[in-house]
């Protein structure tokens, strides 16, 4: 089973500075995606960016990209330029995409990130 | 507004009641997907559908039960309410060839 851990439970960032939040996880699998998805307060669910792993290529999204080290089985994500809108729960997300078996989302525990005026 | 609807929005109950959620997918997509959110257990999949059919389960308890419709939508039944059992319960949909899932607004259901 695969296993997703995020080992910064709260951040805090001035706005307008940079924040990257932490995210590794564990699995024998090759061919997989990873995805961050946002939580304001609102508790709405919404869906940040994604990343293949058979790509090397990091994805972006805006002020939103990502520093994807398949060896080292890491995913962090960087958001530039933080906006008071940013403040909300962050979760890291892995799916191994199956057709037989289901493409569940495994997600870590969340960092809360509260961007400061 | 990712598209998918979930009702009711707000559901307050007693123990041992049963309880019914609802979802509507986005336009287009035929996967399914329930999760629940919990103080203590984080974000949990529950169960997936694929155009009507159960796809694969995750951490569903036997008092839970799920089903899709032909026209796509999807209820979950939560019978034998424990206290334990209050949570944000998220519905999601996904188009089978592309992977991103996206999901509704949440049902928060209270049991007491």
């Amino acid at each position: 089973a695969q296993t997703v851990t995020q080992s910064q439970p709260e951040m805090s960032v001035q706005e307008a500075e940079t924040v990257t939040l932490s995210c590794t996880y564990d699995t024998s699998e090759n061919n997989y995606y990873l995805f961050w998805y946002k939580q304001p307060p609102s508790r709405q669910m919404i869906l940040v960016i994604r990343q293949e792993a058979y790509k090397q290529q990091n994805a972006t999204e805006n002020r939103f990209s990502v520093n994807f080290q398949k060896a080292a089985k890491s995913f962090s994500l960087k958001i530039s330029d933080s906006q008071l809108g940013d403040t909300a729960m962050y979760f890291c997300a892995f799916m191994k995409p199956d057709n037989n078996a289901g493409n569940m989302l495994t997600f870590g525990g969340g960092t809360r990130l509260m961007v400061k005026p | 507004d990712s598209g998918v609807t979930q009702t009711p929005k707000h559901l307050i109950t007693a123990t041992g009641q049963r309880v019914t959620l609802r979802c509507s997918p986005r336009s287009g997509d035929l996967s399914v997907y329930w999760y629940q959110q919990s103080l203590d257990q984080g974000l949990q999949f529950l169960i997936q559908y694929y155009n009507g059919e159960e796809r694969a389960k995750g951490n569903i308890l036997e008092r839970f039960s799920a089903q899709q419709f032909p026209d796509l939508h999807s209820e979950l039944n939560l019978s034998s309410l424990e206290l334990g059992d209050s949570a944000l319960y998220f519905c999601a949909s996904s188009v089978s060839s592309r992977y991103e899932q996206f999901f509704g607004p949440g049902t928060r259901l209270t049991v007491l």
